[in-house]
């Protein structure tokens, strides 16, 4: 099956500017997830959809970062104005169902933002 | 907030010997599971322990679980050099129909020619 999609790969911005990051889940996947990973760091839960809903959105900085996913497919993360400190790795993941819980998220290969 | 925490933070030896990586974790869980991510890459999904299970093998991995201590220990048994990566525990302690993975802070593991 193919994997998670995600682009663009690499994006430099400056602070105060807007971004957008994009992500194709494994086709069938009904949740999809959204991690920031710092340098050096685990990654941290941004939200979580199952189909085109928020299930958890509790770590999400709503002031400046939203997200959709529309039909309950692709997925789009919005960064709107941009700090230094959203410097980070953005990755995606998608798993099965809530309910299956015998197999692990499959992850996109992220998307590095760098905010200067 | 991240509900494991790995340790060592970093770990390098010998091509051919074991690596051994510990994770800790704070409160009950459903299953446990282990990831590794390449430099500048996405996370891969390497094995999943239930509460109930004690221990795991998939090839050259072994993972154990001790959830009395709140524990785990990942085993990596003859180490190549391709397996030089950072290693991340992951629990699932969500309750009812939210699958929500919390990650540690991984153990960086380079393994030496």
């Amino acid at each position: 099956e193919a994997g998670v999609a995600q682009s663009p790969r690499y994006k430099i911005i400056e602070k105060r500017q807007s971004v957008a990051f994009w992500c194709n889940p494994i086709s069938g996947h009904a949740t999809l997830y959204w991690y920031q990973q710092i340098l050096g760091q685990g990654p941290k839960l941004l939200i979580q959809f199952q189909n085109n809903g928020v299930v958890d959105d509790s770590q999400l900085p709503k002031d400046r970062f939203s997200a959709e996913r529309l039909k309950g497919v692709d997925s789009t993360l919005k960064i709107q104005p941009a700090k230094l400190e959203d410097s980070a790795v953005y990755l995606c993941a998608s798993s099965r169902s809530p309910w299956d819980r015998g197999y692990g998220y499959t992850f996109g290969s992220g998307t590095r933002l760098t905010v200067v | 907030s991240q509900q494991g925490e790995e340790d060592p933070q970093a770990l390098s030896i010998q091509e051919g010997e074991n690596a051994t990586m510990n994770c800790s974790y704070k409160t009950s869980i459903n299953n446990l599971q282990w990831y590794r991510q390449n430099s500048g890459r996405g996370l891969v999904h390497l094995i999943l322990i239930r509460s109930n299970e004690r221990e795991k093998h998939s090839g050259r991995l072994r993972v154990t679980l001790d959830t009395s201590k709140k524990s785990s220990s990942l085993l990596i048994t003859a180490s190549r050099a391709a397996d030089t990566a950072s290693y991340f525990c992951a629990t699932d302690a969500s309750g009812g129909s939210n699958y929500k993975l919390t990650f540690g802070k991984g153990t960086l593991l380079t393994v030496n020619p």
